[in-house]
Protein backbone atom coordinates (compact mmCIF):
# COMPACT_ATOMS: atom_id res chain seq x y z
CA UNK A 1 0.00 0.00 0.00
CA UNK A 2 1.14 3.04 -1.02
CA UNK A 3 2.01 5.98 2.34
CA UNK A 4 3.06 9.33 2.39
CA UNK A 5 4.49 11.09 5.15
CA UNK A 6 4.36 14.43 6.58
CA UNK A 7 6.42 14.01 10.15
CA UNK A 8 5.94 18.04 10.52
CA UNK A 9 2.40 18.88 11.64
CA UNK A 10 2.81 22.69 11.89
CA UNK A 11 5.19 25.33 11.38
CA UNK A 12 5.60 28.86 12.36
CA UNK A 13 8.05 31.56 10.81
CA UNK A 14 8.63 34.90 10.76
CA UNK A 15 8.02 36.40 7.55
CA UNK A 16 11.24 36.56 5.03
CA UNK A 17 12.25 33.30 6.93
CA UNK A 18 12.85 30.12 4.55
CA UNK A 19 10.93 26.67 5.01
CA UNK A 20 11.56 23.56 3.98
CA UNK A 21 7.90 20.75 4.01
CA UNK A 22 8.90 17.74 4.44
CA UNK A 23 7.42 14.64 2.64
CA UNK A 24 8.30 11.08 2.31
CA UNK A 25 6.48 8.31 0.72
CA UNK A 26 6.40 4.79 0.42
CA UNK A 27 5.41 2.69 -2.95
CA UNK A 28 6.36 -0.69 -4.58
CA UNK A 29 4.96 1.15 -8.19
CA UNK A 30 8.41 1.48 -10.14
CA UNK A 31 6.14 4.42 -12.42
CA UNK A 32 4.54 7.18 -9.72
CA UNK A 33 3.82 10.75 -9.75
CA UNK A 34 4.09 13.17 -6.81
CA UNK A 35 2.71 16.66 -5.92
CA UNK A 36 1.93 19.06 -3.55
CA UNK A 37 -1.34 21.02 -3.19
CA UNK A 38 -1.81 24.17 -1.68
CA UNK A 39 -4.88 24.85 1.14
CA UNK A 40 -4.92 28.62 2.26
CA UNK A 41 -7.56 29.31 4.67
CA UNK A 42 -10.43 30.36 2.21
CA UNK A 43 -10.32 26.39 2.07
CA UNK A 44 -9.98 25.80 -1.83
CA UNK A 45 -7.42 23.14 -3.13
CA UNK A 46 -4.36 24.16 -4.95
CA UNK A 47 -1.83 22.42 -7.37
CA UNK A 48 1.70 23.29 -6.85
CA UNK A 49 3.97 20.42 -8.42
CA UNK A 50 3.89 17.36 -10.26
CA UNK A 51 6.98 15.33 -10.60
CA UNK A 52 7.71 11.86 -12.14
CA UNK A 53 9.72 9.10 -10.63
CA UNK A 54 11.75 9.40 -13.68
CA UNK A 55 12.70 12.86 -13.12
CA UNK A 56 14.98 13.67 -9.89
CA UNK A 57 16.05 17.30 -11.58
CA UNK A 58 14.89 19.94 -8.50
CA UNK A 59 12.47 22.48 -9.80
CA UNK A 60 12.55 26.33 -8.88
CA UNK A 61 9.19 28.50 -9.52
CA UNK A 62 9.96 31.96 -7.92
CA UNK A 63 10.13 31.26 -4.59
CA UNK A 64 9.07 27.86 -4.45
CA UNK A 65 11.51 25.16 -5.54
CA UNK A 66 11.48 21.41 -4.83
CA UNK A 67 13.96 18.74 -3.94
CA UNK A 68 12.65 14.92 -5.32
CA UNK A 69 15.37 12.01 -4.04
CA UNK A 70 14.68 8.62 -4.93
CA UNK A 71 17.28 7.17 -2.78
CA UNK A 72 15.62 8.71 0.19
CA UNK A 73 11.88 8.77 -1.24
CA UNK A 74 11.49 12.14 -0.34
CA UNK A 75 9.69 14.99 -2.02
CA UNK A 76 10.56 18.68 -0.06
CA UNK A 77 9.15 21.14 -0.59
CA UNK A 78 11.17 25.21 0.41
CA UNK A 79 9.53 28.36 0.02
CA UNK A 80 12.42 30.89 0.06
CA UNK A 81 12.01 34.87 1.71
CA UNK A 82 7.86 33.40 2.95
CA UNK A 83 5.55 35.93 3.16
CA UNK A 84 1.88 35.99 5.34
CA UNK A 85 0.28 34.88 2.05
CA UNK A 86 1.64 31.54 2.48
CA UNK A 87 0.29 30.67 5.73
CA UNK A 88 -2.08 27.51 4.88
CA UNK A 89 -2.25 23.77 4.79
CA UNK A 90 0.55 22.05 2.46
CA UNK A 91 -0.40 18.86 1.01
CA UNK A 92 1.73 16.21 -0.26
CA UNK A 93 0.20 13.85 -2.44
CA UNK A 94 1.40 10.36 -4.41
CA UNK A 95 -0.48 9.16 -7.65
CA UNK A 96 -1.20 5.07 -7.36
CA UNK A 97 -1.74 3.43 -11.27
CA UNK A 98 -5.10 0.84 -10.36
CA UNK A 99 -5.75 -0.23 -13.71
CA UNK A 100 -6.66 2.47 -16.11
CA UNK A 101 -7.42 5.33 -13.49
CA UNK A 102 -5.57 6.32 -10.59
CA UNK A 103 -5.77 7.86 -6.79
CA UNK A 104 -3.67 9.93 -4.73
CA UNK A 105 -3.05 8.88 -1.54
CA UNK A 106 -2.60 12.64 0.48
CA UNK A 107 0.00 12.88 3.45
CA UNK A 108 -1.60 14.64 6.64
CA UNK A 109 -0.69 18.32 5.81
CA UNK A 110 1.57 20.70 7.25
CA UNK A 111 0.19 24.06 8.99
CA UNK A 112 2.36 27.01 8.00
CA UNK A 113 2.01 30.08 9.55
CA UNK A 114 4.20 32.89 8.57
CA UNK A 115 3.95 35.98 11.09
CA UNK A 116 5.03 39.29 10.18
CA UNK B 1 -16.48 30.39 -15.48
CA UNK B 2 -15.86 28.10 -12.66
CA UNK B 3 -14.14 24.94 -13.62
CA UNK B 4 -15.25 22.58 -11.49
CA UNK B 5 -18.13 24.12 -9.36
CA UNK B 6 -20.18 22.15 -6.65
CA UNK B 7 -23.24 23.44 -4.93
CA UNK B 8 -23.95 23.65 -2.07
CA UNK B 9 -21.25 25.33 -0.17
CA UNK B 10 -22.40 24.63 3.30
CA UNK B 11 -24.82 21.86 4.27
CA UNK B 12 -26.31 21.98 7.57
CA UNK B 13 -28.93 19.18 8.13
CA UNK B 14 -30.15 16.68 10.93
CA UNK B 15 -28.84 13.35 11.72
CA UNK B 16 -31.17 10.59 9.72
CA UNK B 17 -31.56 12.90 6.48
CA UNK B 18 -30.74 12.30 2.78
CA UNK B 19 -29.21 15.24 0.96
CA UNK B 20 -26.89 15.64 -2.48
CA UNK B 21 -23.96 17.12 -3.67
CA UNK B 22 -23.59 18.76 -6.91
CA UNK B 23 -20.21 18.49 -8.98
CA UNK B 24 -20.27 20.20 -12.97
CA UNK B 25 -17.20 20.41 -14.43
CA UNK B 26 -16.19 22.45 -17.69
CA UNK B 27 -13.22 20.90 -18.47
CA UNK B 28 -13.94 18.24 -20.40
CA UNK B 29 -12.51 16.03 -18.42
CA UNK B 30 -12.52 12.23 -18.44
CA UNK B 31 -12.28 11.35 -14.79
CA UNK B 32 -14.13 13.00 -11.96
CA UNK B 33 -13.59 12.22 -7.84
CA UNK B 34 -15.62 12.87 -4.70
CA UNK B 35 -12.89 13.08 -1.96
CA UNK B 36 -13.29 13.58 2.02
CA UNK B 37 -11.25 15.98 4.25
CA UNK B 38 -11.86 15.52 7.87
CA UNK B 39 -11.74 17.46 10.69
CA UNK B 40 -7.85 16.82 11.08
CA UNK B 41 -8.14 18.07 7.19
CA UNK B 42 -7.30 14.67 6.17
CA UNK B 43 -7.85 14.28 2.48
CA UNK B 44 -9.23 11.02 1.28
CA UNK B 45 -10.78 9.30 -1.92
CA UNK B 46 -14.27 8.12 -2.00
CA UNK B 47 -15.00 7.86 -5.53
CA UNK B 48 -13.83 7.91 -8.54
CA UNK B 49 -15.51 7.85 -12.11
CA UNK B 50 -14.17 7.69 -15.52
CA UNK B 51 -16.74 8.49 -18.57
CA UNK B 52 -20.09 7.90 -16.46
CA UNK B 53 -18.50 4.71 -14.81
CA UNK B 54 -17.72 3.76 -11.29
CA UNK B 55 -13.85 2.90 -11.35
CA UNK B 56 -13.04 3.55 -7.72
CA UNK B 57 -14.58 3.19 -4.81
CA UNK B 58 -12.77 3.38 -1.45
CA UNK B 59 -14.38 1.38 1.51
CA UNK B 60 -17.09 3.91 1.70
CA UNK B 61 -20.29 3.17 3.76
CA UNK B 62 -23.54 2.27 0.96
CA UNK B 63 -24.82 5.05 2.45
CA UNK B 64 -23.09 6.93 0.08
CA UNK B 65 -23.84 6.79 -3.73
CA UNK B 66 -22.25 9.18 -6.60
CA UNK B 67 -24.59 9.31 -9.42
CA UNK B 68 -22.86 10.43 -12.84
CA UNK B 69 -25.52 11.59 -15.22
CA UNK B 70 -22.90 12.71 -17.92
CA UNK B 71 -19.05 13.03 -18.28
CA UNK B 72 -19.78 16.89 -16.85
CA UNK B 73 -21.34 16.02 -13.92
CA UNK B 74 -20.30 13.63 -10.54
CA UNK B 75 -23.44 14.16 -7.80
CA UNK B 76 -22.99 12.37 -4.15
CA UNK B 77 -26.25 11.34 -2.62
CA UNK B 78 -26.35 10.85 0.66
CA UNK B 79 -28.62 8.80 2.87
CA UNK B 80 -29.56 8.26 6.67
CA UNK B 81 -26.60 10.88 7.44
CA UNK B 82 -25.07 10.69 10.62
CA UNK B 83 -22.47 12.62 13.14
CA UNK B 84 -19.76 11.30 11.36
CA UNK B 85 -20.18 12.07 8.18
CA UNK B 86 -19.55 15.88 9.02
CA UNK B 87 -16.80 16.95 7.08
CA UNK B 88 -15.94 19.06 3.77
CA UNK B 89 -16.43 16.94 0.31
CA UNK B 90 -14.56 17.56 -2.51
CA UNK B 91 -15.15 17.08 -5.96
CA UNK B 92 -12.22 16.59 -8.68
CA UNK B 93 -11.51 16.24 -11.81
CA UNK B 94 -8.62 14.51 -13.69
CA UNK B 95 -7.90 14.59 -17.55
CA UNK B 96 -5.46 14.96 -20.41
CA UNK B 97 -3.94 12.09 -21.05
CA UNK B 98 -3.33 8.94 -18.37
CA UNK B 99 -5.05 10.05 -15.06
CA UNK B 100 -2.41 8.83 -12.47
CA UNK B 101 0.15 11.73 -14.29
CA UNK B 102 -2.85 14.12 -14.35
CA UNK B 103 -3.34 17.23 -11.31
CA UNK B 104 -6.60 17.19 -9.71
CA UNK B 105 -8.64 20.07 -10.16
CA UNK B 106 -10.62 20.79 -7.33
CA UNK B 107 -13.89 22.29 -6.55
CA UNK B 108 -14.31 24.61 -3.63
CA UNK B 109 -15.70 22.08 -1.22
CA UNK B 110 -19.27 21.35 0.21
CA UNK B 111 -18.77 22.03 4.04
CA UNK B 112 -21.40 19.30 5.67
CA UNK B 113 -22.72 19.50 9.13
CA UNK B 114 -24.74 17.14 10.34
CA UNK B 115 -26.16 17.86 13.63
Amino acid sequence: AQKVTQAQTEISVVEKEDVTLDCVYETRDTTYYLFWYKQPPSGELVFLIRRNSFDEQNEISGRYSWNFQKSTSSFNFTITASQVVDSAVYFCALSEVTGANSKLTFGKGITLSVRP
Amino acid sequence: DTAVSQTPKYLVTQMGNDKSIKCEQNLGHDTMYWYKQDSKKFLKIMFSYNNKELIINETVPNRFSPKSPDKAHLNLHINSLELGDSAVYFCATSGGGTSYNSPLHFGNGTRLTVT
